[in-house]
């Protein structure tokens, strides 16, 4: 079963708008929560991640926003680019776990110039 | 700045034919990891290990089997390939002093016919 469900699927931004992508957890065990960038042809690359002391953690434009009672999370791209486009993948691990991942769906992230 | 690097980038299989992809880190990693990804579901874990000698099934493992004889590499092997097994496929490592960033290769792109 997904322990990560991730939404929207797809998701199309115009040039300085926000781009919002949310997931949802059902393992209470998780305790870390990052964010994965991957381009066409590329392996992910880490972007952000937050552990669940905190409700939010900035980074640039990029912004995780973290509700522990509704096992949400989500990403915030301020600002949006066209080199924004990408896939995004959220991820939840058990920190003792040795970082084995449960990953998204993923979510394909078009910015129009 | 090698980091990981996984052979072969392409490769076709005939359905009943087995392979070997390698994976190699050059970060002194104690854990490595193998997932696939397919559309719309993410990247699943098949196996992964925790140090030289050691493996563990993760959450789709059937169909493969893993070596990791040195620290460095670890092997995937698919003995009878079926055309479910058409995939891309990642490897991936990471360290305990990395806190739980994983660093992932630039893929494996296996089609079975």
């Amino acid at each position: 079963q997904q322990q990560v469900k991730q939404s929207p699927q797809s998701l199309i931004v115009q040039k300085g708008g926000i781009s919002i992508i949310n997931c949802a957890y059902e393992n209470t065990a998780f305790d870390y929560f990052p964010w994965y960038q991957q381009f066409p042809g590329k392996g992910p690359a880490l972007l952000i991640a937050i552990r669940p002391d905190v409700s939010e953690k900035k980074e640039g434009r990029f912004t995780i926003s973290f509700n522990k009672s509704a096992k949400q999370f989500s990403l915030h791209i301020m600002d949006s680019q066209p080199g924004d486009s990408a896939t995004y993948f959220c991820a939840a691990t058990k920190e003792t776990s040795g970082s084995r991942l449960t990953f998204g769906e993923g979510t394909q992230l078009t910015v129009n110039p | 700045n090698a980091g990981v690097t996984q052979t072969p980038k392409f490769r076709v299989l005939k359905t009943g034919q087995s392979m070997t992809l390698l994976c190699a880190q050059d970060m002194n990693h104690e854990y490595m990891y193998w997932y696939r990804q397919d559309p719309g579901m993410g990247l699943r874990l098949i196996h992964y290990s925790v140090g030289e000698g050691t493996t563990a099934k993760g959450e789709v493992p059937d169909g493969y089997n893993v070596s990791r004889l040195k620290k460095q590499n670890f092997l995937l092997g698919l003995e009878s390939a079926a055309p479910s097994q058409t995939s891309v496929y990642f490897c991936a490592s990471s360290s305990w002093t990395s806190g739980n960033t994983i660093y992932f290769g630039e893929g494996s792109w296996l089609t079975v016919v």
